[in-house]
């Protein structure tokens, strides 16, 4: 296990499909964090898990957004009827629990058509 | 007003001179501060971590003012892969969950 990956790395999709990407931590880490970031932004909180524990969603997120960690390991973002201004990297990121650094993965490019 | 705050720049440095800048955050209960370093269309990446006594890391010095509420990132003899954008982390308090936040980030370029 080399770091967090992050599937697929590029997505184009029309207005209005829905996208699944998936972000498999580093193995050891239980909190796992989702992020989306425009260009000149810092990274904009969307999320995170403690397990498969949902415990903070950015008051931002709409209701297309959703993610899953079912069995505390990998994570799904779904974004429902996408939207040309959900065009952004989503970058994914892990901790341990008690450990104070994230790790990033390469991020999954989004634009919508 | 923003919880971190960093001036965007660009930071255009020639290729030796030394450079700082800083982070401003607003809440002070904050737990623990970082610097990551994002390149173009990549990924951010730890830097390193600011401790309040301050640290060093080859060329690179990091500060903590809690009174102030600012940390600083001091980078020596500036390098042309210095280049990039760097981004300020703080980690907030239990009632924030702990949760991570980010500057937008000041973009640093090095000329020859």
């Amino acid at each position: 296990d080399t770091g967090v990956s992050q599937n697929p790395r590029h997505k184009i999709t029309k207005r209005g499909q829905n996208v699944t990407f998936r972000c498999d931590p580093i193995s050891e880490h239980n909190r796992l964090y989702w992020y989306r970031q425009t260009l000149g932004q810092g990274p904009e909180f969307l999320t995170y898990f403690q397990n498969e524990a949902q415990l903070e969603k950015s008051r931002l997120l709409s209701d297309r957004f959703s993610a899953e960690r079912p069995k505390g390991s990998f994570s799904t973002l779904e974004i429902q009827r996408t939207e040309q201004g959900d065009s952004a990297m989503y970058l994914c990121a892990s901790s341990s629990e008690w450990g104070q650094v994230a790790f990033f993965g390469q991020g999954t490019r989004l634009t919508v058509v | 007003r923003k919880e971190v705050e960093q001036d965007p720049g660009p930071f255009n440095v020639p290729e030796g001179a030394t450079v700082a800048f800083n982070c401003t955050y607003s809440n002070s209960a904050s737990q623990s501060f970082f610097w990551y370093r994002q390149d173009c269309r990549k990924e951010p990446k730890l830097l390193m971590s600011v401790y309040s006594s301050g640290n060093e890391d080859g060329r690179f010095t990091a500060q903590l003012n809690r009174a102030s509420q600012y940390i600083s990132l001091l980078i020596r003899d500036s390098k042309l892969s210095d280049s990039a954008t760097y981004l300020c982390v703080v980690r907030g308090a239990m009632d924030s969950n702990y949760q991570l936040i980010w500057g937008a980030g000041t973009k640093l370029i090095i000329k020859p």
